[in-house]
């Protein structure tokens, strides 16, 4: 079952705007991570909060988490034509035991950045 | 980093044939493999996650008959479609992952495109 959802479903946007994505939750995070994927490819890990981090950034990117609000959201900062992709948060409820890293994917934002 | 190899990246098969999909870990223990399914425009959906060693643990709505897993070693996990049908066409992407906190987030294969015709 999916944990996530997230809005927007599809954002569009021209070149040097900020996109911001935004991903809710239903239950209690170890951590929370979100992925790209380009056009049907393989996953690209772009960055991981852990339920005890409230923000963290990497380059353009910028991801936030609220536990209480069960929620997070990712920031592209000058987003470039080259972002182009979909978006996907996931969710790691439990950090043990043999069900270890489980992710679990919410149904992620189709972003297209236009020239 | 770490690296999972997943082969073929692409396969094309006829209705009622068999398709085995192959993850390796090249420079880890995956002592966990999960198994995702991904539709056309859809998000992810785990399948089953598997250990090493013992039985897939299949999500709810996935048949363990149709898609069998095995996992007899730290460095290979094979997911194989049975009897595969049209609708089975999807995208089929593994994820190994291995004790130890900061190993958990990044060990994605590159993912199998299974076309049924």
């Amino acid at each position: 079952s999916q944990q996530g959802e997230e809005d927007p479903q599809a954002l569009s946007i021209q070149e040097g705007e900020n996109a911001t994505m935004n991903c809710s939750y239903k239950t209690s995070i170890n951590n929370l991570q979100w992925y790209r994927q380009n056009s049907g490819r393989g996953l690209v890990h772009l960055i991981l909060i852990r339920s005890n981090e409230r923000e963290k950034h990497s380059g353009r990117l910028r991801v936030t988490l609220d536990t209480s609000k069960k929620s997070s959201s990712l920031l592209i900062t000058a987003s470039r034509a080259a972002d182009t992709a979909s978006y996907f948060c996931a969710t790691v409820i439990n950090a043990g035991g043999t069900s270890y890293g489980k992710l679990t994917f919410g149904q992620g934002t189709i972003l297209t950045v236009h020239p | 980093g770490a690296v999972v190899s997943q082969h073929p990246s692409r396969v094309i098969c006829k209705s009622g044939t068999s398709v085995k999909i192959e993850c390796r870990s090249l420079d880890f223990q995956a002592t966990t493999m999960f198994w995702y399914r991904q539709f056309p425009k859809q998000s992810l959906m785990l399948m089953a996650t598997s250990n090493e060693g013992s039985k897939a643990t299949y999500e709810q709505g996935v048949e363990k008959d149709k898609f069998l897993i095995n996992h007899a070693s730290l460095t290979l996990s094979t997911l194989t479609v049975t009897s595969a049908h049209p609708e089975d066409s999807s995208f089929y992407i593994c994820r190994g992952s291995s004790a130890g906190w900061l190993r958990a987030e990044a060990f994605f294969g590159q993912g199998t495109r299974l076309t049924v015709v």
